[in-house]
């Protein structure tokens, strides 16, 4: 089945320390999204990338890091910099990003990763 | 600003019972609007996804409608399975993005009881 994996499921970090949160799609899509969820809020973006060694800062960009090596992985680093990481981490892709035509495509998301601090 | 406003923030209701989940929106312009079924621990599945020129759409016991006049949107469900306990979120899609930018609702949560 086609899908998106994200790993791992759950991921502790220590003080000073970068993490690296992995995304994986199998759906032969070009663009892919990582998005944060912290309770009873909305989830917001924090990077996107449109096609391969391309990618764009969303709306809470600071912190984070993005690579776009291949078209089926799009991780993500929470970096030390981030001083506030504990969340759930959800990575998302879609077919393309929107334009007239396509706008009913939905976006498909991984399951998740759960990061808190140590 | 463009947001997004859910309410209620939680509900629970008996097995067998229908509920509807209210989603109104200050986004303009306007591309679509998405329904989202998320549960604890898992990632969003989308339910349904309606353009500006379209009232409702329905997805099994799932029903979406849509006011784009008022900016409202409501997603209905019929019979209510203690399955369906779970986060539904509420999503619009700005008009003027071209970059597959979504705006989140921040959910209700639906409890259903046997």
């Amino acid at each position: 089945d086609g899908g998106i994996t994200q790993s791992p499921k759950y991921l502790f970090r220590k003080e000073g320390q970068n993490v690296t949160l992995s995304c994986e799609q199998n759906l032969n899509h070009d663009a892919m999204y990582w998005y944060r969820q912290d309770p009873g809020q909305g989830l917001r973006l924090i990077y996107y990338s449109q096609i391969v060694n391309d990618f764009q800062k969303g709306d809470i960009a600071e912190g984070y890091s993005v690579s776009r090596e291949k078209k089926e992985s799009f991780p993500l680093t929470v970096t030390s910099a981030q001083k506030n990481p504990t969340a759930f981490y959800l990575c998302a892709s879609s077919i393309d990003l929107w334009f007239p035509g396509f706008g009913n495509q939905p976006q498909h998301f991984g399951d998740g990763t759960r990061l808190s601090i140590l | 600003k463009n947001q997004v406003e859910q309410s209620p923030q939680s509900l629970i209701i008996l097995e067998g019972k229908n509920c509807t989940l209210q989603c109104n929106y200050t986004v303009s312009p306007f591309s679509n609007l998405r329904w989202y079924k998320q549960d604890t621990g898992r990632g969003p599945v989308s339910l349904t996804i309606m353009t500006f020129s379209e009232n409702t759409k329905s997805n099994g016991r799932y029903t979406a409608t849509l006011d784009a006049d008022t900016k409202q949107s409501s997603l209905h469900i019929t019979a209510s399975q203690l399955s369906d306990s779970a986060s539904y979120i509420c999503v619009v899609s700005p008009g003027s993005s071209n970059t597959g930018k979504l705006i989140f609702g921040q959910g209700t949560t639906l409890q259903v009881k046997p």
